[in-house]
C-alpha cells in the first residue's frame, strides 16, 4: 500500500526558511516522479514543483522559482522541498504526491495528508 | 501559463441525478505525437487530500466507481457523475499536465439537493 507522510511545516517569519521532508513506502520509490502540491486555507489547489524519478529533471511554478528548491534522496525513500524567502502568501498546506510514471508529465495518483505552513510575523 | 476553468463554480444534484462539470484550458493539452490529453480529474472531501479518479482526460483510477466518466479532447473536457450519491459530495478540479506548470481549475463543489 502506497504511504506518503509529509512533516517539516509549521511557523516561519516572512523572509525564513523552513524544509518540507516527504517518507514514501509502498512503491518503487525511484521508478516515480514526486510532486508537491499547496492549498491555502480554503482555496483551491496550486501545483508547486515536480521532479522525476531519476532526480534528473526538477521543475518549478513561477511564483516559487528561485526560492524553493525539490530534491529527493531514492536510497531514503524521500522527497523534499527547500523553502527560502518565505511569504504569507506561501501560507498553506502542502501536499507530497507521487506520480504515476518516471515523468513528471504525470498525475499525481496518491497524496499524502499533508503539512501546513504559516508564514507569519 | 495554461489557464484552466471550470464550470459551474457549484451545482446541487438530487440524489441519483446526473452531474456535470467542464473544464476549459486556454490551449491544447493534447501531444500529437501520442494521441494523449495531459488532463487529469480529482476529487477533494472536506478535510481531506485529493484524491485522482480520472487521468488522461478518460481513464478511470483504479477503485473508482464506475459512475464516474469523463471525456473530452483539446481544450474542452467533462466529468460526469451518472448517479449522484451522497459520499459523492466534494469538491473536484481539473489539472493540465502538459505543460510547465501544470496548473488546477479553480474548483467544482458538488452537493445534495
Amino acid at each position: 500500500e502506497v504511504h506518503l507522510v509529509e512533516s517539516g511545516g509549521g511557523l516561519a517569519q516572512p523572509g525564513g526558511s523552513l524544509r518540507l521532508s516527504c517518507a514514501a513506502s509502498g512503491f518503487t520509490f525511484r521508478n516515480y516522479a514526486m510532486t508537491w502540491v499547496r492549498q491555502a486555507p480554503g482555496k483551491g489547489l496550486e501545483w508547486v514543483s515536480g521532479i522525476s524519478g531519476s532526480d534528473d529533471s526538477a521543475f518549478y511554478t513561477n511564483s516559487v522559482r528561485g526560492r524553493f528548491t525539490i530534491s529527493r534522496d531514492n536510497s531514503k525513500n524521500m522527497v523534499y522541498l527547500q523553502m527560502n524567502g518565505l511569504r504569507a502568501d506561501d501560507t498553506a498546506v502542502y501536499y507530497c504526491a507521487k506520480g504515476g510514471d518516471e515523468s513528471c508529465y504525470s498525475r499525481a495518483d496518491y497524496w499524502g495528508q499533508g503539512t501546513l505552513v504559516t508564514v507569519s510575523s | 501559463d495554461i489557464v484552466m476553468t471550470q464550470s459551474p463554480d457549484s451545482l446541487a444534484v438530487s440524489l441519483g441525478e446526473r452531474a456535470t462539470i467542464n473544464c476549459k484550458s486556454s490551449q491544447s493539452v493534447l501531444y500529437s505525437s501520442n494521441n494523449k490529453n495531459y488532463l487529469a480529474w480529482y476529487q477533494q472531501k472536506p478535510g481531506q487530500p485529493p484524491k485522482l479518479l480520472i487521468y488522461w482526460a478518460s481513464t478511470r483510477e483504479s477503485g473508482v466507481p464506475d459512475r464516474f466518466s469523463a471525456g473530452g479532447s483539446g481544450t474542452d473536457f467533462t466529468l460526469t457523475i451518472s448517479s449522484l450519491q451522497a459520499e459523492d459530495v466534494a469538491v473536484y478540479y481539473c489539472q493540465q499536465y502538459y505543460s510547465v506548470p501544470f496548473t488546477f481549475g479553480p474548483g467544482t463543489k458538488v452537493d445534495i439537493k
